[in-house]
């Protein structure tokens, strides 16, 4: 059983749509990192949120932590092909703060 | 500056064998992770070293075992393979033992188990 589940687990979407990616739980964390994990690589870090209802912007992506500090969610604009991977959400507790609970991932596919 | 790296990158390996991974971390971090990733699914902490000591262990038998050694580089190893260690294992490395800045992943060893 997931600690993080992630939602939807599949998506395939065409260019310039639009598509969020959501993850909650029921238990609390400090901090929810998000990655992206391409075929044949390790995931790459795209954000950390600390603060509940903290939101960060990168560009045509937007993260955003809930307020009780217990889902988060990804929003990306005007999707590209380069956008497909699969992203994971990932998070610390703060009794076990190098331990990352990662959900089980959104694979996202954008076809041209 | 090089970023984390693993070795090998592929492996196969029968039933019973014993397998050792190898990670070299970004230089100047003194934290190493270890995950297991199977396929079509997020990773799985293992556990971390930090200055050279287990800081924190996942829900992992006694099979898998690591060392820091004091270039801060990290082994894992893994006894008496079962079918089910088959996976990507990753490995990540940060400045700090905590995580709050995220950490930089390698590209991951696959491991097959025959």
């Amino acid at each position: 059983t997931q600690l993080l589940e992630q939602s939807p687990q599949f998506l395939s979407i065409q260019e310039g749509e639009n598509l969020t990616v959501y993850c909650n739980s029921s238990s609390v964390f400090s901090s929810l990192q998000w990655y992206r994990q391409e075929p044949g690589e390790g995931p790459v870090l795209l954000v950390t949120v600390v603060t509940g209802g903290e939101v960060k912007k990168l560009k045509r992506l937007t993260f955003q932590f809930g307020d009780a500090r217990k889902d988060s969610s990804l929003h990306i604009t005007a999707a590209q092909p380069g956008d497909t991977g699969l992203y994971l959400c990932a998070g610390l507790k703060g009794n076990a703060g190098n331990m990352l609970t990662f959900g089980g991932g959104t694979r996202l596919m954008v076809k041209p | 500056d090089a970023g984390v790296t693993q070795s090998p990158t592929h492996l196969i390996k029968t039933r019973g064998q014993h397998v050792t991974l190898r990670c070299s971390p970004i230089s100047g971090h003194k934290s190493v992770s270890w995950y297991q990733q199977v396929l079509g699914q997020g990773p799985q902490f293992i556990f971390q070293y930090y200055e050279k000591e287990e800081r924190g262990r996942g829900n992992f038998p006694d099979q898998f075992s690591g060392h820091q050694f004091p270039n801060y580089s990290s082994e894992l190893n893994v006894n008496a393979l079962l079918l089910g260690d088959s996976a990507l294992y990753l490995c990540a490395s940060s400045f700090l033992a905590g995580g709050n800045y995220g950490y930089t992943f390698g590209s991951g060893t696959r491991l097959t188990v025959v």
